[in-house]
């Protein structure tokens, strides 16, 4: 079955200094896979997706990620970040989600990065 | 242009009530899902629809049920609450299936006591 995993829970920047947030998945077939970003109290709004082509995409808000498929990786990046990109960041992966009786389609989540920014 | 709304924001019900969380969403999109967040957990899929009077389960479907009468409205229902059920549920819709960018609304706060 397809997973994402997260390794970090809470990652601390200074405001302009760089970001980058780890994110490692686990599926047999040419994974889609997204970035998410989720603000206190609000939906989920993303930030970028990859499903084939440049390994190198570019999403709104300045930020970037990098598939590597030799290291089963989609890491999101950001040069210099800002007060305002405080928030959780999630990364999915588009796959048939395994149940009892048959399968689904939807996004699988990793558990998030709260990224927390200092003055 | 609205995109996805949700009602209520929060609520709080009694172990053993029922209520309806309200889905709507105006970019006439075919596929509609559910999901569920627990704290320090991703998201995970309750329901999803991939048009109208087509519904299916996802992976955490017990104690909720679901219909699609049209193409805007996703209605989840939760019969007899229980503390089980206490999370935030977001509902989502796209417009070409799992592959697509999926559009979030605000989420619903369901407390059960």
């Amino acid at each position: 079955a397809q997973s994402v995993t997260q390794p970090d829970i809470h990652i601390t920047v200074s405001e302009g200094a760089s970001l980058e947030l780890r994110c490692n998945y686990s599926y047999g077939a040419t994974p889609y896979l997204f970035w998410y970003v989720q603000s206190p109290g609000q939906g989920l709004q993303l930030l970028l997706k990859y499903f084939s082509g440049d390994t190198l995409v570019q999403g709104i808000k300045g930020f970037e990620a990098e598939f590597k498929r030799s290291q089963s990786s989609f890491n999101l990046r950001k040069p210099s970040v800002h007060w305002s990109d405080a928030a959780e960041y999630f990364c999915a992966v588009a796959a048939r989600i395994p149940y009892s009786g048959g399968g689904a389609d939807g996004l699988t989540f990793g558990k998030g990065t709260h990224l927390i920014i200092q003055p | 242009n609205a995109g996805v709304t949700q009602t209520p924001k929060f609520r709080i019900l009694k172990i053993g009530q029922s209520m309806t969380l309200q889905c709507t969403q105006d970019m006439n999109h075919n596929y509609m899902y559910w999901y569920r967040q627990d704290p320090g957990m991703g998201l995970k899929l309750i329901y999803y629809s991939v048009g109208a009077g087509i519904t299916d389960k996802g992976e955490v479907p017990n104690g909720y049920n679901v219909s699609r009468s049209t193409t805007e409205d996703f209605p989840l229902r939760l019969e007899l609450a229980a503390p089980s059920q206490t999370s935030v549920y977001f509902c989502a819709s796209s417009s070409r299936g799992r592959t697509d960018t999926q559009y979030f609304g605000p989420g619903t706060r369901l407390t059960v006591l």
